[in-house]
C-alpha cells in the first residue's frame, strides 16, 4: 500500500507563479486535508475535505485553492505565489474526522 | 500562543535514558494524539487517547491523558537512538473538529 502520494517533493517559484500540489490516496479514506509545516509554528490546517464534493476553509486558507477530484485526490493551488508561502506542505487523510491521521511524505516549497 | 503547548522544545539525552515530553492547554480536548515525525517525512499516528485519566503503553512508550482532558504526557523509557525524533501532540475540542497541532518537542537520543 502507498498510503498517501504527495508530488512533487521539492519545488522552487518565482513570485507570482502559480502551481499545483497534487496528492492521492489508496486507503478509501473520506476525508483529506492540507497542512503547512513552519519552524516554531507546528502544522496549520490549510483546507480540508471532510468527504467527495465538499471543501472548507481552515486555519489559514488565504491565498491558497482546493479541489477534491474524487475520493483519492486533493489538490491544492497556489494562485500567485508569495514568499510567505515558503514551506512544507503536508496531504493527509483519515476515514472520519475523529480517527488517526496518515500523512505523506510532503512537498517542500521554496518561492523566491 | 498555540492551543496546545508542548514541552520542552527540545531534549538531547543519552542512550539508556528516561524522557517525558508535555502537552498543555487550558482548553478541553475531547481526545488527543501523538505523532513521531523524522526529517524528510510526515508525521507517524503513535497513538490516540480519548478517556481522561487513560494510559496507553506501545513497548517503551507510555502516553496518559490528564484526568480533566486538559492535557497529556509521553514518556518514554530506556530510550535508544531510534527514538530521535519530532514529537507532536495534536487534539479536538469536539467529536467533528479538526486536529490541532502544538509546536513539536525534537527529541535527540545520542548512542
Amino acid at each position: 500500500n502507498a498510503g498517501v502520494t504527495q508530488t512533487p517533493k521539492f519545488q522552487v517559484l518565482k513570485t507570482g507563479q502559480s502551481m499545483t500540489l497534487q496528492c492521492a490516496q489508496d486507503m478509501n479514506h473520506n476525508s483529506m486535508y492540507w497542512y503547512r509545516q513552519d519552524p516554531g509554528m507546528g502544522l496549520r490546517l490549510i483546507y480540508y475535505s471532510a468527504s467527495e464534493g465538499t471543501t472548507d476553509k481552515g486555519e489559514v486558507p488565504n491565498g491558497y485553492n482546493v479541489s477534491r477530484l474524487n475520493k483519492r485526490e486533493f489538490s491544492l493551488r497556489l494562485e500567485s505565489a508569495a514568499p510567505s508561502q515558503t514551506s512544507v506542505y503536508f496531504c493527509a487523510s483519515n476515514i472520519g474526522t475523529d480517527y488517526g491521521y496518515t500523512f505523506g511524505s510532503g512537498t517542500r516549497l521554496t518561492v523566491v | 500562543t498555540q492551543l496546545l503547548e508542548q514541552s520542552p522544545q527540545f531534549l538531547s539525552i543519552q542512550e539508556g535514558e528516561n524522557l517525558t515530553v508535555y502537552c498543555n492547554s487550558s482548553s478541553v480536548f475531547s481526545s488527543l494524539q501523538w505523532y513521531r515525525q523524522e526529517p524528510g517525512e510526515g508525521p507517524v499516528l503513535l497513538v490516540t487517547v480519548v478517556t481522561g485519566g487513560e494510559v496507553k503503553k506501545l513497548k517503551r512508550l507510555t502516553f496518559q491523558f490528564g484526568d480533566a482532558r486538559k492535557d497529556s504526557s509521553l514518556h518514554i523509557t530506556a530510550a535508544q537512538p531510534g527514538d530521535t525524533g519530532l514529537y507532536l501532540c495534536a487534539g479536538t475540542k469536539a467529536a467533528g473538529n479538526k486536529l490541532t497541532f502544538g509546536g513539536g518537542t525534537r527529541v535527540l537520543v545520542k548512542p
